[in-house]
This record gives structure tokens, C-alpha cells and sequence, in this order.
């Protein structure tokens, strides 16, 4: 059972580059999250997909771009990365409303 | 601005006494409240949960009590273990939206 899983697990790219960070879910839920977090902030969510063919900001959505490609997967993309979104990325899933939303390892990268 | 605080970054606790965590909100459409608990290099794991209908609930070892006049939730650990040396987070929501606290490092000390 894997759960949430993200790709990749660490990545490091210049300013100026563009990646997009992979996520994909395989227990059927219906929303879906990114997250970033860093030292004493806690985790603050970047982009949310509350259901497959939507999505919306979240607390700090500049610099990011998201596709809910299907119900399975949702991915963030960095068009120009910036020393700033140095940070680890998670992704998590649930079935919305009042239920607990479960998280994938996460992606640590480094723009340097 | 942060919507849930967590006061305390750390609590160093002695292992089989109780370990107190506490969280503050201010939005009053929160109605779902959430602990999570994160070791390091992996994500966060869900511990237990509070809907703001109930002021208590209870799961094991670990207790989450929910003042809302006081907009004041807190985790109850008893008796600690070492393996619940973590990170703990506290998280609420309105809706689809889950906001985090900046989490508190629990160490248990043998």
C-alpha cells in the first residue's frame, strides 16, 4: 500500500531553472495538496486541488503552477526557481471535508 | 498571518510522565482539528483528530481536548515514550483547506 508518493525524493537546480515535482495517490481521494515547509513556519499550503479538474491557491501560491492531471495525480511546477523556494515540498490527499489528510516523504530542494 | 499557533517550540519530558502540547486559533470558522507527527526525513503521520462539535477525544495513549470559547486546543501524551520524540503539528480547517501550526519538537528523555 503506497499510499501518497513523490517524485523526486531531493533534487538541487539553479536559479532560473524549471522542474516539476510529482505526486500521484493511490488511495481514491478526491482532494489534494501541496505543501512547503520550513524552519519554524510550520507547514504552509502552496496550491490545493479539492477535486479532480480543480484547483486553487493556497497561502502562498507565487512562483508555482499545478496540474490535477486525474484523479491520481497532482503536480507542481517551478518555472523559474528562486533561492527562495529552497524548501521541502509535500504532498498529501484526502477525502475532503472532515477526515485527516495523508502526506507523501516529501521533496527537499535545494535552488542554489 | 498565521491562523494556528504553537507557542512552544520544543518540551523536554521525562519518559512515562504526561507531555502537554498546546495550540491557539483565531479562525472562528475552524471545525475540524488535527494533530499530526513528523520524524525526521519523512512526512507528516496523523495522530488524532477533533470535530468542534465534541471537546474531547481519546485514542490510546494520546488525548486531544478542544476549548472553543478559548479557541485553545491541546495534546495529551500519557505516558510518554521514547519513540514519541518528534516533531508534533497542529492543524484546523474551515473546508477543503488544512492550516498548520509551526509544530513543537517533543524530546523524551529515558
Amino acid at each position: 500500500n503506497a499510499g501518497v508518493t513523490q517524485t523526486p525524493k531531493f533534487q538541487v537546480l539553479k536559479t532560473g531553472q524549471s522542474m516539476t515535482l510529482q505526486c500521484a495517490q493511490d488511495m481514491n481521494h478526491n482532494s489534494m495538496y501541496w505543501y512547503r515547509q520550513d524552519p519554524g513556519m510550520g507547514l504552509r499550503l502552496i496550491y490545493y486541488s479539492a477535486s479532480e479538474g480543480t484547483t486553487d491557491k493556497g497561502e502562498v501560491p507565487n512562483g508555482y503552477n499545478v496540474s490535477r492531471l486525474n484523479k491520481r495525480e497532482f503536480s507542481l511546477r517551478l518555472e523559474s526557481a528562486a533561492p527562495s523556494q529552497t524548501s521541502v515540498y509535500f504532498c498529501a490527499s484526502s477525502e475532503g471535508g472532515q477526515t485527516e489528510a495523508f502526506f507523501g516523504q516529501g521533496t527537499r530542494l535545494t535552488v542554489v | 498571518d498565521q491562523q494556528v499557533k504553537q507557542n512552544s517550540p520544543s518540551l523536554s519530558v521525562q519518559e512515562g510522565r504526561i507531555s502537554i502540547l498546546n495550540c491557539d486559533y483565531t479562525n472562528s470558522m475552524f471545525d475540524y482539528f488535527l494533530w499530526y507527527k513528523k520524524y525526521p526525513a519523512e512526512g507528516p503521520t496523523f495522530l488524532i483528530s477533533i470535530s468542534s462539535i465534541k471537546d474531547k477525544n481519546e485514542d490510546g495513549r494520546f488525548t486531544v481536548f478542544l476549548n472553543k470559547s478559548a479557541k485553545h486546543l491541546s495534546l495529551h501524551i500519557v505516558p510518554s515514550q521514547p519513540g514519541d520524540s518528534a516533531v508534533y503539528f497542529c492543524a484546523a480547517r474551515p473546508d477543503y483547506k488544512l492550516s498548520f501550526g509551526a509544530g513543537t519538537t517533543v524530546t523524551v528523555r529515558a
